[in-house]
C-alpha cells in the first residue's frame, strides 16, 4: 500500500527553525517528485515546495522562499522540509504530497496524514 | 503566477441535488487542472486530473470539464459524504496555485 507517514512539526519560537519529515512507502520513491502543501487554521491550500524525483530540481513558493528547503533521501525514502527563520504566519498544518505520475508538474494522488506547526512565543 | 478563481466561495445544497463548481484560470492551461475534495480535520483527496479524468476509487458522480481558462468539477447527485470542502490547483506550471475553494454545505 502507499502510504507517506509525517513527522515532526510543534511548537517553536518566532525567528526559530523545524524540521518536517515524510517517510513513504509502497512505491519506488526516487521516480517521483514530491510536494509540501501547508493550510493556514481556517484557510485554504497554499503550495509551499516541490522536489524532482532526483533531487536535483526544487522550487519554492515566494512566502517561503530563502527560508524554507525541500529535500530528500532517496537511500531512506524520505522528504523533508527545513523550516528557518519561522514565522507566525508560517503557523499551518503542512502536508506532504506524491505526485500522480512521473512527471515534475502533475497531480497530487497520495497525501500524508499533515503535522501542525505553530509558531509563537 | 497563474492566478486560480474558483466559485462560489461556498454552496448550499441537499442529497441528491447536483451541483457544479466553476474555476477560472488567469491564463490558458491545456487541460493541467485537478480538483481535490476536503474534510475537515483530513489531508485533501484526489478527485479529478487532467481536467476530466477521474481518478481511482472516486465515485463516478463525481466529473470534471473543461480545457484553457474554464473549468467545471461537477456532482450528479449529493450525497452525505460530499459535504466538504472542494479545490481546485493548476498542474502547467510552477508556483502552483490553488483556487480559494468551495464550501459545500447542507
Amino acid at each position: 500500500e502507499v502510504h507517506l507517514l509525517q513527522s515532526g512539526g510543534g511548537l517553536v519560537q518566532p525567528g526559530g527553525s523545524l524540521r518536517l519529515s515524510c517517510a513513504a512507502s509502497g512505491f519506488t520513491f526516487t521516480t517521483y517528485a514530491m510536494t509540501w502543501v501547508r493550510q493556514a487554521p481556517g484557510t485554504g491550500l497554499e503550495w509551499v515546495s516541490s522536489i524532482s524525483g532526483s533531487g536535483d530540481s526544487t522550487f519554492h513558493a515566494d512566502s517561503v522562499k530563502g527560508r524554507f528547503t525541500i529535500s530528500r533521501d532517496n537511500s531512506k525514502n524520505t522528504l523533508y522540509l527545513q523550516m528557518n527563520s519561522l514565522r507566525a504566519d508560517d503557523t499551518a498544518v503542512y502536508y506532504c504530497a506524491k505526485s500522480k505520475y512521473q512527471l515534475l508538474v502533475d497531480a497530487f494522488d497520495i497525501w500524508g496524514q499533515g503535522t501542525m506547526v505553530t509558531v509563537s512565543s | 503566477a497563474i492566478q486560480m478563481t474558483q466559485s462560489p466561495s461556498s454552496l448550499s445544497a441537499s442529497v441528491g441535488d447536483r451541483v457544479t463548481i466553476t474555476c477560472r484560470a488567469s491564463q490558458d492551461i491545456r487541460n493541467d487542472l485537478g480538483w481535490y475534495q476536503q474534510i475537515p480535520g483530513k489531508a485533501p483527496k484526489l478527485l479529478i486530473y487532467d481536467a476530466s479524468s477521474l481518478q481511482s476509487g472516486v465515485p463516478s458522480r463525481f466529473s470534471g470539464s473543461g480545457s484553457g481558462t474554464d473549468f467545471t468539477l461537477t456532482i450528479s447527485s449529493l450525497q452525505p459524504e460530499d459535504f466538504a470542502t472542494y479545490y481546485c490547483l493548476q498542474d502547467y506550471n510552477y508556483p502552483r496555485t490553488f483556487g480559494q475553494g468551495t464550501k459545500l454545505e447542507i
